[in-house]
């Protein structure tokens, strides 16, 4: 079964300071691997998507992970945190289709907290 | 703009009381979702629909129902079974895909927070 583990459930950086949330999977096959980010009392918004195309993979928001097979990671980074970046972000990954639905497995969350 | 509305955004329920949750998309979407998010847990799976007129139990259905006569609406019932619904509750949907690497990214209301009174 597909999994996934957010190694840090909270993280604080300082404004302008590099953003680092750590996240492991655990897969039987190459996976698809999503960051989603929820600010407070709102849905989620995605961030980027792996699906086995380049390994380092670009967002919005100025965010990328990169795919490591060897680590089976996919961490997610920023340069330069800013203050509209606090908020909660979640590591998920998508598991076999059933049929034609996209199932996904969630993982606990990782809270981003920016100080100035 | 395309998107998913829930409504309400608060609802509150009383012992013993059936509360419907609304969920609407004009994204076109065939595949539609519900989760529920408690604290510390991230989101787990209540059910989800692939299809109108077709729905399947996710990982944790007991104490909840759905139905899905249209595309655009996938409404959640949390029924008086459900022991402890206190819960942020988000709807999602998505496009089909298939085959292993088929599949949309899904996407989400701005949830239902429900809570007991």
């Amino acid at each position: 079964a597909q999994s996934v583990t957010q190694l840090d459930s909270h993280v604080s950086v300082s404004e302008g300071t590099p953003v680092l949330l750590r996240c492991n999977y655990s897969s039987s096959y190459s996976p698809s691997l999503f960051w989603y980010v929820q600010h407070p009392n709102k849905g989620l918004q995605l961030l980027l998507k792996y699906t086995s195309a380049a390994t380092l993979v670009k967002g919005i928001n100025g965010f990328e992970a990169e795919f490591k097979k060897s680590e089976t990671s996919f961490h997610l980074t920023k340069p330069s945190a800013h203050m509209s970046d606090a908020a909660e972000y979640f590591c998920v990954v998508r598991t076999i289709n059933t049929g034609t639905a996209s199932k996904l497995t969630f993982g606990t969350g990782t809270r981003l907290q920016v100080t100035l | 703009d395309g998107g998913i509305t829930q409504s309400p955004k608060y609802l509150f329920r009383k012992e013993g009381q059936n509360v419907t949750l609304s969920c609407e998309q004009n994204l076109n979407h065939d595949a539609m979702y519900w989760y529920r998010q408690d604290p510390g847990q991230g989101l787990r799976l209540i059910y989800y629909s692939q299809i109108v007129n077709d729905f399947q139990k996710g990982d944790i259905a007991e104490g909840y129902s759905v139905s899905r006569e249209k595309k655009e609406s996938f409404p959640l019932t949390v029924t008086s079974a459900q022991k402890n619904p206190t819960a942020f509750y988000l709807c999602a949907s998505s496009s089909t895909g298939t085959g292993l690497w088929g599949g949309q990214p899904q996407h989400f209301g701005d949830g239902t927070r429900l809570s007991i009174l």
